[in-house]
């Protein structure tokens, strides 16, 4: 059973237009959230954020809300660019064992910005 | 700037074939992993090394066997290929191993298994 959902495998918008991407979680004991972006034929690099604690981080035109009582984020990106098309995966971490990074990812949703 | 390098970038394999796959980082980073992306799947944890001479199993590990050669280089090892291992393999490292660190992902590899 998937501990982190995407929903939504596409998502078209309009540039300038907002984009949001929407994952939900069921594990309460994660407390640290990221975001990584895909482009085809590269790694996922991290994109922003947000830990437990919070419910929204910023960074210039991304911002990430977090809804504990929901078990629900989202990344908003304001405005959409072209360049912003690409495969954006939400991932969790709890509390680490044995020292280790242990993310659990998304199935990812595949973001087009069309001019 | 290299950062995370994989090799091979792609690799066509005959069921019952070994291969292993190679990752290197140039950034001093302590912990290092190894994940698989299917379609559907997201990003799957196979193996990782939380530091130079140690190795645990993540989430798929069946299949695989790693290696952590030195602090900058951590393999991964196919004994015995079969179709369900066809994927997108990435290599990825972070300094600490803490879960509010970010993970630099090497390009990928991807693997064919027929």
């Amino acid at each position: 059973d998937q501990q982190v959902k995407q929903n939504s495998p596409s998502l078209s918008v309009q540039e300038g237009r907002i984009s949001i991407l929407n994952c939900d979680y069921t594990n309460s004991m994660f407390d640290y959230f990221l975001w990584y972006k895909k482009y085809p034929a590269e790694g996922p690099t991290f994109l922003i954020s947000i830990s437990s604690i919070k419910d929204k981080n910023e960074d210039g035109r991304f911002t990430v809300f977090l809804n504990k009582s929901a078990k629900h984020l989202s990344l908003h990106i304001v405005p959409s660019q072209p360049g912003d098309s690409a495969v954006y995966f939400c991932a969790a971490s709890g509390t680490p064992s044995g020292g280790y990074n242990k993310l659990i990812f998304g199935a990812g949703t595949r973001l087009a910005v069309h001019p | 700037n290299a950062g995370v390098t994989q090799t091979p970038k792609f690799q066509v394999l005959k069921t019952g074939q070994s291969m292993t796959l190679q990752c290197a980082q140039d950034m001093n980073h302590n912990s290092m992993y190894w994940y698989r992306q299917d379609p559907g799947m997201g990003l799957r944890l196979i193996y990782y090394s939380a530091s130079e001479g140690t190795t645990d199993k993540g989430e798929v590990p069946n299949g695989y066997n790693v290696s952590r050669l030195n602090k900058r280089e951590f393999s991964l090892r196919l004994e015995s290929a079969a179709p369900s291992q066809t994927s997108v393999y990435f290599c990825a490292s972070s300094d600490m191993g803490q879960p509010n660190e970010k993970l630099f992902f090497g390009s990928g590899t991807q693997l064919s298994v027929l």
